[in-house]
C-alpha cells in the first residue's frame, strides 16, 4: 500500500517564526488533506489539496502531485498553532485514507 | 451544534467487557469511517461504510465490529475489550458526490481505557 512520510517529526518554534512541514507519498493519490490536532485531541481540517496551492490566513499549502509531495507553510506562528499536523491521502484506485505519523509542533511564547 | 458527534466521549472499562461507541452525523454524508489513534501515532482505519448496506474492513479490524443503522449512524463495537485497545477513537464522514471528493470530517473522539 501507499506510504506517507512526514517531516520533521518534531519542531519547536519561537512565536512569530515561519515553518514548512513536508508530506511525501509513495504513489498517486485521489486526494490529500492536512489536519491540525490541537492539544485537546480535536482534528481540524486545514486544507483539501490534491494538487495546486491554497491559502487560508497565515497558513498555505502546496501539493505537487507529479512529484508526490505536499508542503504546509505556517507564517508568523502563534502559540495556538501548537499541536500535531497530519497529512492524509487516499490512493488512486483505492478507498482507504492513509495518515502520516504527523509533525509535532510546539510554539514558544 | 456539532456536525459529527460521538458518544461517549470518555469510557473506562475492564478486560472482557463488551463496549459500543456510537457516531451520528447531520452532514448528510453517505460515507462513514472509524479510526483508532494510539498515543503519539497517526490514525489507523478500522472499518468504513459507503452506504447503509456497505461495510468494509480497514487496516486493523480484528477485535472490532460495526453496524450502520442508518445513513446518519455508524457504531463500533468491541466484543471483548483488551488493554491494547486502549486508544482514542474517531468517527469521520465524507461525501462521495462533493466537489472535494471524499474530504473527511471528524468527530471529537472517544477516549477509551481498558483496564
Amino acid at each position: 500500500g501507499i506510504q506517507v512520510e512526514q517531516s520533521p517529526p518534531d519542531l519547536i518554534l519561537q512565536e512569530g517564526a515561519n515553518s514548512t512541514l513536508r508530506c511525501n507519498f509513495s504513489d498517486s493519490v485521489n486526494n490529500l488533506q492536512w489536519f491540525h490536532q490541537n492539544p485537546w485531541g480535536q482534528l481540524i481540517n486545514l486544507f483539501y489539496i490534491p494538487s495546486g496551492t491554497k491559502q487560508n490566513g497565515r497558513l498555505s499549502a502546496t501539493t505537487v502531485a507529479t512529484e508526490r509531495y505536499s508542503l504546509l507553510y505556517i507564517s508568523s506562528s502563534q502559540t495556538t498553532d501548537s499541536g500535531v499536523y497530519f497529512c492524509a491521502v487516499e490512493e488512486t484506485g483505492g478507498f482507504k485514507t492513509i495518515f502520516g505519523a504527523g509533525t509535532r509542533l510546539f510554539v514558544k511564547a | 451544534d456539532a456536525d459529527v458527534t460521538q458518544t461517549p466521549r470518555n469510557r473506562i472499562t475492564k478486560t472482557g467487557k463488551r463496549i459500543m461507541l456510537e457516531c451520528s452525523q447531520t452532514k448528510g454524508h453517505d460515507r462513514m469511517y472509524w479510526y483508532r489513534q494510539d498515543p503519539g501515532l497517526g490514525l489507523q482505519l478500522i472499518y468504513y461504510s459507503f452506504d447503509v448496506k456497505d461495510i468494509n474492513k480497514g487496516e486493523i479490524s480484528d477485535g472490532y465490529s460495526v453496524s450502520r443503522q442508518a445513513q446518519a449512524k455508524f457504531s463500533l463495537s468491541l466484543e471483548s475489550a483488551i488493554p491494547n485497545q486502549t486508544a482514542l477513537y474517531f468517527c469521520a464522514t465524507s461525501d462521495s458526490a462533493a466537489r472535494s471528493y471524499n474530504e473527511q470530517f471528524f468527530g471529537p473522539g472517544t477516549r477509551l481505557t481498558v483496564l
